[in-house]
């Protein structure tokens, strides 16, 4: 079955320490999406990426980074730089401008 | 930039209608399109809209104006499992959605 695989769903980062949330679609899709979601606050997009090897930043890059090496694969490393990280992930895809995204389960990211 | 608007909750009676509008104000438009989010899961996609008009799926109706920079997406025939949040996004000129914050449905029996 075709979809979007984002792992690990649960994930706790340790003060100064980076961390990567994984985002694997076999969809073939071109665009990929990273959206952190706070209560009350709806979807901000972090990073966005149109076509391999290239990506842009979002609203709320700062904190943030990303690579997109392959079709597939669109990872999100929080980094230390990002203070308040404590957020639920969602990666999302879609092959065209009208179409709508699919979505990730989510990875739920806390402070230890 | 783009600002939208949706009302943060409502509440609704198992088996009524209930009406959750969304007000937008973006340069340029491409789009709007509608989500259900079920509390700790993936968002899904129910509908989009381009033109003006109503576009009508099942229980499901989502309508736009563009000239008045509004939405709304209807539910009939309410379930219990319609409880959700429903995200309003909109695509506007650089073709990549924004989000609203999205409303909280509560039906009750």
């Amino acid at each position: 079955d075709g979809g979007i695989t984002q792992s690990p769903k649960y994930l706790f980062r340790k003060e100064g320490q980076n961390v990567t949330l994984s985002c694997e679609q076999n969809l073939n899709h071109d665009a990929m999406y990273w959206y952190r979601q706070d209560p009350g606050q709806g979807l901000r997009l972090i990073y966005y990426s149109q076509i391999v090897n290239d990506f842009q930043k979002g609203d709320i890059a700062e904190g943030y980074s990303v690579s997109r090496e392959k079709k597939e694969s669109f990872p999100l490393t929080v980094t230390s730089a990002q203070k308040n990280p404590t957020a639920f992930y969602l990666c999302a895809s879609r092959t065209g401008s009208y179409q709508p995204q699919h979505f990730g389960d989510g990875t739920r990211l806390s402070i230890l | 930039g783009q600002n939208i608007d949706q009302p943060t909750e409502m509440t609704a009676t198992e088996g009524a209608i209930v009406q959750i509008n969304c007000t937008y104000q973006t340069s340029g438009f491409n789009g709007l399109f509608w989500y259900q989010q079920h509390a700790g899961e993936a968002p899904t996609f129910l509908s989009y809209n381009v033109l003006d008009g109503l576009e009508e799926k099942g229980r499901f109706s989502s309508f736009l104006s563009r000239s008045k920079g509004y939405s709304y997406l209807l539910l009939k025939e309410l379930q219990m499992k319609d409880s959700a949040s429903y995200l309003c996004a909109v695509t506007g000129g650089s073709y990549i959605p924004t989000f609203g914050r999205g409303t909280s449905l509560i039906v009750h029996p």
